[in-house]
């Protein structure tokens, strides 16, 4: 059990376009699941926090109007990242909280050029 | 503020060799949890364990082993007989233990390499 999946796991786009992320708990409920990135060779960054049918916490000197999040059911939440530019090219990854624990999704690598 | 140090960056082994992997936390909460997750090159963050901070019980899942001291705020993982598979990033972590989803603050994670 615990199962989360991401999609999609690559994603190449022009610089501009907006990119959404899903993140899917698949055997389980998840009222809060959080948004990570992450560069390389570096740990994870928390960007947000999602709640199910409510706004999303920001961490500090995260932009809230770039990286837009919905969390519109219990399984589902979206992170979408709006007009990306290359240094928005990164390792994004969520996880979904159930039962004292964060369960991670596979992660999806995004590439802005 | 919570913080987790793991001060092995990197660490490299001979297949069959045991390895410890450390993490020492700091927290001034009295209830927590602590946590282990290895991300493969692959990338996904695969949980291993979650201990809370009453029970300072070590723990044996078959070649892995966990040594959680609370009087030095460590919480220690060993891999024994390490196999190739066994290469990746470790990342220990620490959470609140407030009843609900809480933020986990992560370790800077330590490379590990086993070789044949």
């Amino acid at each position: 059990g615990a199962v989360v999946s991401q999609h999609p796991s690559w994603v190449i786009c022009k610089s501009g376009t907006s990119v959404k992320i899903e993140c899917r708990s698949l055997d389980f409920q998840a009222t809060t699941m959080f948004w990570y990135r992450q560069f390389p060779k570096q740990s994870l960054m928390l960007m947000a926090t999602s709640n199910e049918g409510s706004k999303a916490t920001y961490e500090q000197g995260v932009e809230k109007d770039k990286f837009l999040i919905n969390h519109a059911s219990l399984t589902l939440s979206t992170l979408t990242v709006t007009s990306a530019h290359p240094e928005d090219s990164s390792f994004y990854i969520c996880g979904a909280h159930r039962q004292e624990t964060q369960y991670f999704g596979p992660g999806t690598r995004l590439l802005v050029l | 503020a919570q913080k987790v140090t793991q001060a092995q960056t990197e660490i490299s082994v001979v297949e069959k060799e045991d390895v410890t992997l450390d993490c020492v936390y700091e927290t001034r909460d009295t209830t927590y949890y602590l946590f282990w997750y290895k991300q493969p090159p692959s990338g996904e963050l695969v949980f291993l364990i979650r201990r809370n901070s009453f029970d300072e019980q070590n723990e044996i899942s078959g070649r892995y082993s966990w040594n959680f001291q609370k009087s030095t705020s460590s919480f220690n993982f060993t891999i024994t007989a390490s196999q190739v598979v066994d290469s990746a990033v470790y990342f220990c972590a620490l959470s609140e233990y407030t009843g609900t989803a809480s933020k986990l603050t992560f370790g800077t994670g330590t490379r590990l390499q086993v070789t044949l």
